[in-house]
């Protein structure tokens, strides 16, 4: 089992929708999340850290679940810009904080 | 702000021949790290370093070899480049462990080996 799973995906939605991708982990020492945006042939950018509490930036919406070992990210009003593979990323803070990367999910926002 | 620099950003090798990719950094991170990206398949961890001094073997390490030169620079080194590792080639660096700071990475190289 891989230690972070993520929907397959491939998401196709139309401008305007609101979509929701998951994301469990297996390590219980994981300590710190993440989800990434990698646009096609581009290296992994930061989109925001999960926190325990949940957090909210713009029309995005990370949520955290400790007990279930589960990252969920939520885009309301889907934008064109928004196409991208979204990664899921867990990091424990031993070890140099190494992060264990998702394979992506991929979204597709249609007009 | 240049974030992370990687060198070159697409090569060509003939199987048997040796490369070294470069990467630096100007964030003052102290951890830094070496991916690679195959098509269908999420960053699987080659080598990393915690500081300046220290490497360990990230989950995927066989056929590599890195150099921690100072705390700007983690080079990684093909000594003898096999097909296998036709691969997108990410350096990354971090802010020290325990804080919720991500990673920022390096536009990659793009290898080929035939």
């Amino acid at each position: 089992r891989k230690e972070v799973e993520q929907d397959p995906g491939p998401f196709n939605v139309p401008e305007g929708a609101t979509v929701a991708f998951n994301c469990t982990y297996s390590n219980s020492a994981s300590q710190s999340f993440f989800w990434y945006r990698q646009d096609c042939r581009k290296e992994p950018k930061l989109l925001m850290s999960v926190y325990s509490s949940g957090n909210e930036d713009g029309r995005f919406t990370a949520q955290l679940n400790r007990a279930s070992q589960y990252i969920s990210l939520l885009i309301r009003d889907s934008k064109l810009s928004d196409s991208a593979t979204y990664l899921c990323v867990v990091r424990r803070n031993t070890n140099a904080g190494k992060s264990t990367f998702g394979d992506g999910t991929t979204l597709t926002v249609k007009p | 702000n240049a974030g992370v620099t990687q060198t070159p950003k697409f090569q060509v090798l003939k199987t048997g021949q040796s490369m070294t990719l470069q990467c630096a950094q100007d964030m003052n991170h102290n951890s830094m790290y070496w991916y690679r990206q195959d098509p269908g398949m999420g960053l699987r961890l080659i080598y990393y370093s915690a500081s300046e001094g220290t490497t360990d073997k990230g989950e995927v390490p066989n056929g590599y070899n890195v150099s921690r030169l100072n705390k700007r620079e983690f080079s990684l080194r093909l000594e003898s480049a096999a097909p296998s590792q036709t691969s997108v080639y990410f350096c990354a660096s971090s802010e020290a462990i325990g804080t919720n700071y991500g990673y920022t990475f390096g536009s990659g190289t793009r290898l080929t080996v035939v």
